[in-house]
């Protein structure tokens, strides 16, 4: 089962509000990642964790947080939403492969 | 720092003509390149992969790409294209940095649009 999933598909949020998203494996990789996906752009990695050190982006630093608390899951945590926050967000974990899971489209307003 | 290029923003096929989407990429040292795949409200899937040695590697659903050293490309082939085959293309490139740990970079992407 190479399953990633992700919770919830959609979430609206308001301006200022805090936004919590949700990924899980059951594959035993060692390493999860999260990406944000905006329209006609690449995928851009935030952060990852390998085994329980978290690795965050040098320019994505101070927007993201995240946790890990077991293997098998992994969730991304925006203190204060703005308007630049509306993206799809991918979990991917990974093997020898990345194997990414549906996204959650957030639209914050 | 590495980097991926796809010149094409979207491209459009006849069903049952070949296809070729393009990927250039930037990396200093041997790269690890990927096709993946993102269906309509699906995420993304891998296609192929490739690991230094073939210089042509197949993949899922008679796709396959060929790396080129000397023109630093990873170009995505299919002899005959099925409407099924409606996506967006992503290229990418990694560097490895051993075991499950390692970053990928990835291109804009390219919309395959099939045409009757």
């Amino acid at each position: 089962d190479t399953t990633v999933k992700q919770n919830p598909r959609y979430k609206l949020a308001r301006v200022g509000k805090p936004v919590n998203l949700i990924c899980s494996q059951t594959m035993n990789h060692d390493t999860m990642y999260w990406y944000q996906k905006k329209p006609n752009q690449a995928p851009k990695l935030l952060l990852f964790y390998y085994d329980k050190i978290l690795n965050r982006e040098a320019d994505t630093f101070e927007k993201f947080q995240s946790s890990r608390p077991n293997n098998s899951f992994c969730s991304l945590y925006i203190g204060s939403a703005g308007l630049e926050y509306s993206a799809m967000y991918l979990c991917a974990s990974a093997g020898y492969e990345q194997y990414f899971g549906p996204g959650t489209r957030l639209t914050v307003l | 720092a590495q980097s991926v290029t796809q010149p094409d923003a979207r491209v459009t096929v006849s069903e049952g003509a070949s296809l070729q989407l393009r990927c250039k990429y930037s990396y200093f040292g041997t790269p690890y390149l990927f096709w993946y795949v993102q269906y309509p409200r699906q995420g993304l899937q891998l296609l192929l992969k490739y690991y230094p040695g073939d210089p042509v590697v197949q993949g899922v659903n008679g796709f396959e790409a060929e790396f080129s050293k000397s023109n630093s490309s990873f170009h995505l082939r299919k002899a005959s294209v099925h409407w099924s085959d409606w996506a967006v293309y992503f290229c990418a490139v990694s560097m490895h940095s051993g075991g499950s740990n390692y970053k990928l970079t990835f291109g804009k992407g390219t919309l395959l649009t099939v045409t009757p």
